[in-house]
This record gives structure tokens, C-alpha cells and sequence, in this order.
């Protein structure tokens, strides 16, 4: 079946530095996809929807100069996480729809620490 | 997307079925009824979803009410491997392809 990676898995950076979180879709293209962010003990937010060759659209309260979308190709997407704090500290999520069916598939999630 | 509302938490004895309830009372004509469920640490991962009629597949079953105000995730036989959260979310079929997560359901599964 269809899938979608995210990597890295885990990572700890320091207070101020950049991350770059990787969504790739295997073995289908997606001309969108979505990040979501999830605190512990809480559900999925939705940050992002990334567009393949156009700019990302972003939800309320979510700092598009701070979480950078770019979307290169119709099966990568990357999530950059500019000047991280400790308070960016979370799980990240990327997921692709299955356009035949509306299906998302999800990656495997990236959990980021920031010290 | 309309809102769902589902029980915080529920348990469920190894090897019994379990209904996860969810309503949905003010669900429009074209919002389908997707379910998904996260395990721990990992992405959220697709269950089943249907419109207006009963659905199966190989995890579960879907049941849906008359109405539609309301529908039932039922998973035949619960292993220790489904104790996950349970979400139940709408999703127009015109509307984008992106998911709004509610709370969702902590099943806990009892050896």
C-alpha cells in the first residue's frame, strides 16, 4: 500500500538553530501535503497544507517566516523549523492524500526536542 | 468540517468486541465518516470511513445510524495491538483533502 516517510524520526538541536524535517510519498505522487503538530496528551493541529510549485497555505496562529514549507517535488515536502525554541518542542506530522479514494496516509511522525 | 464528539476513554477486555461510539448531530449530506487511529508514537493511521451505509473491511466495522447523526466503530475481537486513540472525523467530499483532529477515543485494552 501506499506510504509516507518522514525522517528524521527523532532529533535534539539547540535552542536557536534550524531543523529540516523530510515527507516523502513512496510510491505515489501528491501534489499536496499536510504537517501537523501534536503536544503531548493532545490531538493533531493541522499547521500547513504544502503545495507542490506554489507557496504553502498556513492556519491561523501558524508563523509561516518560522516553520518554512517547501514542496520541490510532487513527492517531497520538507518543514523547516527556523530559530527553534524550546517551546517548538513536539511531534511533527506530514501526511498525503490518496486522491482515488481521499484516504490520507501519514508519516510515521518526527519528534522534535529543542534544549 | 462539522464536529464530532467521542468518550474520552473506554477499555475493553483482550479478545471482546468494542464499540467506539461517535455523534455527529450536525453532519451535512456530504460529509463522509472517516475513523483513524494512533498508536503510540507513531502517525495516525487509516481505519475505514463510509457515507450512509454499513462498511467493513479487514479491521473493523462501520456503522452508521440511520440518521447519520452518530456512527459506531466496531472492532470484532480487540487485541493488545489496538489499544491506540480512536478518532472519528467528517470530512466534506467536496472539501479539501485535510483532516481536522478532535479529541479522539484512548482505548485501552485489558489482557
Amino acid at each position: 500500500g501506499a506510504v509516507v516517510s518522514q525522517h528524521p524520526s527523532r532529533v535534539i538541536c539547540k535552542s536557536g538553530t534550524s531543523v529540516k524535517i523530510e515527507c516523502r510519498s513512496l510510491d505515489f505522487q501528491a501534489t499536496t501535503m499536510f504537517w501537523y503538530r501534536q503536544f503531548p496528551k493532545q490531538s493533531l493541529m493541522l499547521m500547513a497544507t504544502s503545495n507542490e510549485g506554489s507557496k504553502a497555505t498556513y492556519e491561523q496562529g501558524v508563523e509561516k517566516d518560522k516553520f518554512l514549507i517547501n514542496h520541490a517535488s510532487l513527492t517531497l515536502s520538507t518543514l523547516t523549523v527556523t530559530s527553534a525554541h524550546p517551546e517548538d518542542s513536539s511531534f511533527y506530522i506530514c501526511s498525503a492524500p490518496i486522491s482515488s479514494t481521499g484516504e490520507l496516509f501519514f508519516g510515521e511522525g518526527s519528534r522534535l526536542t529543542v534544549l | 468540517d462539522a464536529k464530532t464528539t467521542q468518550p474520552n476513554s473506554m477499555e475493553s477486555n483482550e479478545e471482546e468486541p468494542v464499540h467506539l461510539p461517535c455523534n455527529h448531530s450536525t453532519i451535512s449530506g456530504t460529509d463522509y465518516i472517516h475513523w483513524y487511529r494512533q498508536l503510540p508514537s507513531q502517525g495516525p493511521e487509516y481505519v475505514i470511513h463510509g457515507l450512509t451505509s454499513n462498511v467493513n473491511n479487514r479491521m473493523a466495522s462501520l456503522a452508521i445510524a440511520e440518521d447519520r447523526k452518530s456512527s459506531t466503530l466496531i472492532l470484532h475481537r480487540a487485541t493488545l495491538r489496538d489499544a491506540a486513540v480512536y478518532y472519528c472525523i467528517l470530512r466534506d467530499s467536496g472539501g479539501a483533502n485535510n483532516l481536522f483532529f478532535g479529541t479522539g477515543t484512548r482505548l485501552t485494552v485489558i489482557p
